[in-house]
């Protein structure tokens, strides 16, 4: 079944203890992305990554990190997280071209105290 | 500055009336739109695609038009069933390389029986 997977699906924790949120996809798509999903704003761009070892800001990048070692992986890091950061995070992956549609996992919410 | 704006208040209808959706945006030229489906705890679910140079597209029972001199899409759902309740998300691409498309914040839709 194609899918993208997410770990963990709920995750607490403290201010400053690095995280790491993991994200695979089985669809060979060269594209992959992360979101976060807050009320009233929506769902906004944190990194996107083109191709292996090809990543780029989003709209929101500040205090996050990711990498793109196989084509299949795309982890989300936060190296010390704050309370702003607790959210709803979506990982995505869509084939390369324009109008490829996303295919999203289902969700990890953070919470950070 | 750039802007989508999608009804932020709950749709109620009925079952067997059509429901619509409005997508406005501002201070864009999309190439294409997209629209998604989300349920509670679920990530996004890709279900139209629409290009700048059409002006309807159709599945099943759902209907999306794009009226680029109003910037505006409109998204139907006819003969409506509960299982139709969701959360819909419009999405535009940025026109630039890569993954940039940026989403709506969605419009809640409760399906009566």
């Amino acid at each position: 079944e194609a899918q993208v997977t997410q770990n963990p699906r709920y995750l607490i924790t403290v201010t400053g203890k690095k995280l790491t949120v993991t994200c695979s996809q089985n669809m060979n798509h060269e594209y992959m992305s992360w979101y976060r999903q807050d009320p009233g704003l929506g769902l906004r761009q944190i990194y996107y990554s083109m191709n292996v070892e090809v990543t780029d800001k989003g709209d929101v990048p500040e205090g996050y990190k990711v990498s793109r070692k196989e084509k299949r992986n795309f982890p989300l890091i936060l190296e010390s997280p704050s309370p702003n950061q607790t959210s709803l995070y979506f990982c995505a992956s869509n084939r390369q071209g324009p109008n490829s549609p996303l295919h999203f996992g289902n969700g990890t919410r953070l919470t950070v105290t | 500055s750039q802007k989508i704006e999608q009804n932020s208040e709950a749709l109620n209808i009925q079952e067997g009336k059509t429901a619509t959706l409005t997508c406005n945006y501002t201070n864009y030229s999309p190439a294409y739109l997209q629209w998604y489906r989300q349920d509670p705890g679920r990530g996004p679910v890709f279900l139209l695609l629409i290009r700048e140079n059409e002006k309807e597209k159709r599945k099943e029972r759902l209907k999306v038009t794009f009226d680029t001199t109003l910037k505006q899409s409109l998204f139907h759902i006819t003969a409506s069933q509960p299982a139709d309740s969701a959360t819909y998300l419009c999405a535009l691409d940025k026109g630039a390389a890569g993954n940039k498309l940026t989403f709506g914040g969605g419009t809640r839709v409760l399906v009566k029986p």
